[in-house]
């Protein structure tokens, strides 16, 4: 079966501290990925998704960037972190078509 | 470009009562699928049913069922007889078929179940 394991669950940085998210998915090939933020109480904003080894795109311009240098690895990076950081950020993937897209448990990053 | 919209924040239900929430969508795609999610507290999303915008038929998932009305553009879940453990977050999505097959989210609706 597939699984997707999203680390660290929280994360506390100062300003202007870099970032690493890591993502990976275990029993599947060629996943698309996806990473989203949440802001307290709201929904889910696409920041990247990624169709295939290399291939990125953005969703909305900030202060992050992604890279997927393995297929199913995805990595979320800044290199100098923002108040307006801050908040729930979760990886997901899924297959071609109508399937679901499955989520890791998240990553909680409060920038002070 | 694909949207959804959750009108309602906020759902206050008794136990075992039935609850219906709702979910429109905009798309100009002719295929999508639609789905609705659930999270709790703890944050992890757990997907809970799935409609392709060609089925003939609503789809169900043990206590939830989805409304599909294709003319009117909703997708509304309807759970039965709820449990104190559906108190949740639920949010509607709608996924294109074509190009990234990104999946776009409602705003929610936070769903309390009261004993």
């Amino acid at each position: 079966s597939q699984t997707i394991h999203q680390w660290p669950a929280t994360l506390v940085q100062p300003v202007g501290s870099p970032l690493s998210l890591e993502c990976t998915v275990e029993g599947t090939s060629n996943p698309n990925l996806y990473w989203y933020r949440q802001a307290a109480g709201r929904g889910l904003q696409l920041l990247f998704y990624s169709v295939g080894i290399g291939q990125i795109s953005s969703e909305v311009p900030q202060n992050l960037s992604a890279s997927r240098p393995q297929d199913r690895q995805f990595i979320l990076s800044s290199k100098k972190l923002l108040l307006s950081d801050s908040g729930f950020y979760l990886c997901a993937w899924g297959r071609q078509g109508y399937s679901p897209l499955h989520f890791g448990n998240g990553t909680r990053l409060t920038v002070t | 470009a694909q949207k959804i919209t959750q009108t309602q924040p906020g759902m206050f239900v008794q136990e075992k009562e039935a609850v219906t929430l709702d979910c429109t969508y905009d798309t100009s795609d002719p295929s999508y699928g639609l789905f609705w999610y659930k999270q709790p507290s703890s944050g992890e999303m757990i997907f809970l049913i799935y409609q392709g915008s060609y089925d003939q038929q609503n789809a169900t998932e043990g206590r939830y069922s989805l409304n599909f009305q294709k003319a009117r553009k909703s997708a509304n879940l309807v759970i039965s007889a709820s449990q104190l453990g559906d108190s949740a977050m639920y949010f509607c999505a709608m996924r294109e078929v074509q190009g990234a097959q990104k999946l776009v989210f409602g705003q929610g609706t936070r769903l309390t179940i009261n004993p």
